[in-house]
């Protein structure tokens, strides 16, 4: 069964920590993606990645960066937390071409910053 | 990214009836569509997708309807089950580009 496996379901930190959201998956996908979903404002694309050392920013990229060093692994890095960080954060990973196409989701990190 | 709204649309159905989610997409040059469902505490599954040639498809209990005049989506689900209760959103592609565009997504409750 394919996977996207993000390393923490729930995580609380403080104000001002610096925190590392990690996602991989088995797949072999080109693509890799991190969403933030809040209430009534639906899935909103933070940064994305089309290959390995690559990154672009996504509609609210402020106050986060990325890193893919491998293929497998997109980490997703909030320099100093903030309270308005407070969200269910995504990954996402898809294959680039006609077939099998779509994303395949993560099962999400509920962030909370105190 | 676009603002879609504080208030998050919700559909209640009796359990056995079928269910009609509505999606309008913004894109009149979007030519590949998927429908996800994301259950309480998980990330969105994909449930069914469409491309632009195409008008409707079926799956198992559930059917998408394309109508490109009007740039709308729906999903139909067939005698709704208490296991479909989830928030469904559409997402829509240009030119088989990486990225999708996601609907605010609508929640579905079913009815005992």
């Amino acid at each position: 069964d394919v996977k996207v496996t993000q390393s923490s379901r729930y995580l609380v930190k403080r104000t001002g920590e610096k925190v590392f959201l990690e996602c991989v998956q088995d797949m072999d996908h080109e693509n890799m993606f991190w969403y933030r979903q809040d209430p009534g404002l639906g899935l909103r694309l933070i940064y994305f990645s089309y290959d390995v050392k690559m990154k672009e920013k996504g509609d609210i990229p402020e106050g986060y960066s990325v890193s893919r060093e491998k293929k497998e692994r997109f980490s997703l890095i909030l320099e100093s937390a903030s309270t308005n960080q407070t969200s269910m954060y995504l990954c996402a990973s898809s294959l680039t071409g006609v077939t099998n196409y779509g994303y395949t989701f993560g099962s999400g990190t509920r962030l909370t910053v105190v | 990214g676009e603002s879609v709204g504080l208030h998050l649309p919700t559909l209640s159905v009796q359990e056995g009836d079928n269910s009609i989610i509505n999606c309008a997409y913004s894109n009149s040059a979007s030519d590949y569509f998927i429908w996800y469902k994301q259950e309480s505490g998980k990330g969105p599954q994909f449930i069914i997708d469409i491309r632009s040639n195409m008008d409707k498809r079926q799956g198992q209990r559930v059917t998408v309807l394309l109508n490109k005049t009007v740039k709308h989506l729906s999903l139909q689900i067939a005698a709704t089950q208490p296991g479909d209760s989830a928030v469904y959103f559409c997402a829509e592609n240009i030119n088989y580009g990486q990225n999708f565009v996601f609907g605010p997504g609508t929640r579905l409750s079913v009815l005992p």
